[in-house]
């Protein structure tokens, strides 16, 4: 069954260095996006991905975040200088088409943890 | 304010017993309801999907209800399992903007032998 995976499973920084968090979506989907969760909390939307380029973002993505898709499998969330509160499980989620019945299917989520 | 809150924060059964999560929304325009499960340190699973014309929709185990007038939805498990302890998350989608999805903060199910 096709899965969306992503890599590391587990990073651990320190505080002012860069992450970039990397994801396979399911290969014929369409939108894709980044969510965070911090433990104990909800999940939280950071970014959705379209054709090649951002279609929506949150407040939590300011310009310490950025995304890519490099090369038409990947697609890459960077941190460009990680705060402690950056610590959580971030997730990538592709979905097929945004139509109102569209599902997310989650990768395993990264754990990061900013010290 | 679209909003979605789950009740309860968590909860703790016997094994082979059932239980009913509640999910209340302020979403929308409504366009659908997901129950997806959680387990511990993975992403979400859906289970289920509710759209404004279904009242109940059963995926095995899991029953859900959705009443679109009250903005309530429920989840039912019969039967639980060991396997069943994870969270159990609601998230309501509206029609329009990219970012549609409204999660809750999901309720904590603990079965135990």
């Amino acid at each position: 069954e096709p899965e969306v995976t992503q890599t590391p499973s587990h990073q651990v920084t320190q505080m002012g260095q860069e992450v970039i968090l990397r994801c396979v979506p399911i290969s014929n989907h369409l939108y894709f996006y980044w969510y965070r969760q911090i433990l104990g909390q909800k999940v939280e939307f950071l970014v959705s991905f379209y054709n090649n380029e951002i279609s929506e973002k949150s407040e939590i993505f300011d310009d310490q975040f950025s995304v890519e898709r490099p090369d038409g499998s990947n697609f890459t969330l960077k941190i460009r200088s990680t705060k402690l509160e950056d610590s959580a499980m971030y997730f990538c989620a592709s979905s097929g088409f945004s139509g109102d019945t569209g599902e997310l299917f989650f990768g395993e989520g990264s754990r990061l943890t900013v010290l | 304010k679209n909003q979605v809150e789950q009740s309860p924060q968590s909860l703790i059964i016997l094994e082979g017993k059932n239980c009913t999560l509640q999910c209340n929304y302020t979403v929308s325009p409504f366009s659908n309801l997901r129950w997806y499960k959680q387990d511990t340190g993975r992403g979400p699973v859906s289970l289920t999907i509710m759209t404004f014309s279904e009242n109940t929709k059963s995926n095995g185990r899991y029953t859900a209800t959705l009443d679109a007038d009250t903005k309530q939805s429920s989840l039912h498990i019969t039967a639980s399992q060991l396997s069943d302890s994870a969270s159990y998350i609601c998230v309501v989608r509206r029609e329009t903007g990219a970012n549609n999805l409204f999660f809750g903060t999901g309720t904590r199910l603990t079965v135990i032998p």
